[in-house]
Formats: C-alpha cells, structure tokens, sequence
C-alpha cells in the first residue's frame, strides 16, 4: 500500500548514458515533485507538476527532463549524465498545489553516475 | 531567496529525555512549515504541517511551534525512544509553492 512509490531505488551508471526514474503515487494527489538530496543532504526541488502541468521549474540543467503521462505519475529523465548527478532524488506528492496541502514523499532513488 | 538552518546538527540524548530541535528561516513570508524525519537511507516521513496562521500542532508526542514573525520554529519530542533516532528536517513553504529544506539534525537516542 505505498503512497508514493519510486523505481528503481539504485541506480548505478556511467557518464555519458541517458536514464530515467519513474514515480507513481497512488493517494489521488493532483500535484507532483521531484527534489534532489545533494552529498551534504541538502533537499532542493526541481520540479512540479499539477494536473499534468509544469508549474515549478528550478534553475536545473536542460538536460533534466520531467515527464507526466498523467496525474499518477511524475517521471525523470536525464540525458547525457554528469559525476554531479550523483544524488539521491525524491518524489512528492500533495493534494493540490494550494500551500495548505501537505507534500507526501517517496524512499528515493540513490543515483550513482561513474 | 529562504535560508533554513537547523541547530544542533546533531544532538545524543539518554532514553526517556525530552528535548527540543531547533529551525530558523529568514524569510518570514511563509505559507507554512513542516517537520519531517528521515531514517537512514530511506524517504522523508512528514510529521507535522503547521500553518503560517497556526502556533502549535501536536501529535502524538511531538509538539512543533512556529513563531513566523521571527523565523523560528522548534520541535519538542516527548519521552524520547530508540525508535525516535533519526534525521529531523524542517522545511518552511514560501515563494511559489517550494518547500525549502534545512540541512537537518541528526538525533540518536541512547538506550
């Protein structure tokens, strides 16, 4: 009965390759995140989406792309990975995009680039 | 731009003490706040959503205050147990719709 589930939760990869993490969220949240945890474990978001829409978009590298098939699902795709990609990143989720609403966050994926 | 810290970075206590946790935030224009916990290679557990116009919020054993006007917010964690040892991380929402993470404290609690 995961909320907010993310796969895979490791992820190990050399520079250069394109990948993806997929997150799904089964609460009927309308709003979408994703955070990265630096190696300080410092959270900073990315992205969000609401209703399938990008309304947040952090200053992150194009090479950084935010996919949402539908309200359930918020996937990230990286292209042509860097040494400082190598975070853990976490999904959310929240009942709407309105400040009121608590953010639900998933385990994370430990992405490892070499 | 929100600036959150957390003190102590890390904090031991004996079992059964209480203790508090500290955040400070300098941007007061907040919508709310909300602590949460992490355990060791796992995902963030919200504990508690405070909002801007709120003082306290309880549960359980853990009451969070907010004082918005000068950027502060605590955690109060009752009868602390082993099972309480974790990362603790507050995070005021400002701005449009962000939350903004401090760097944490990492709690351990002794049996």
């Amino acid at each position: 009965d995961t909320a907010v589930s993310q796969t895979p939760k490791y992820l190990v990869t050399q520079m250069g390759n394109d990948k993806s993490i997929k997150c799904e969220q089964n609460l009927g949240h309308d709003t979408m995140y994703w955070y990265k945890q630096d190696s300080k474990k410092f959270l900073k978001i990315m992205f969000s989406y609401n209703n399938k829409e990008l309304i947040i978009n952090e200053t992150v590298p194009n090479r950084f792309s935010p996919k949402s098939p539908d309200k359930a699902h918020l996937n990230l795709h990286i292209n042509s990975l860097e040494l400082g990609d190598s975070a853990v990143y976490f999904c959310a989720s929240s009942q709407g995009a309105g400040f009121s609403y608590e953010q639900y966050f998933g385990p994370g994926t430990r992405l490892t680039v070499t | 731009k929100q600036e959150v810290t957390q003190i102590p970075a890390a904090l031991s206590v004996p079992e059964g003490e209480n203790l508090v946790l500290n955040c400070s935030f300098t941007d007061s224009a907040i919508y709310n706040l909300q602590w949460f916990r992490q355990d060791p290679g796992k995902g963030l557990t919200s504990l508690l959503l405070i909002q801007s116009s709120q003082r306290e919020q309880t549960s359980g054993r853990l009451n969070a205050s907010l004082d918005k006007s000068s950027g502060r917010s605590t955690l109060y964690i009752a009868a602390s147990q082993p099972g309480d040892s974790a990362t603790y991380l507050c995070a005021p929402r400002s701005g449009a719709n962000n939350l903004f993470f401090g760097t944490g404290t990492r709690l351990t609690v002794i049996p």
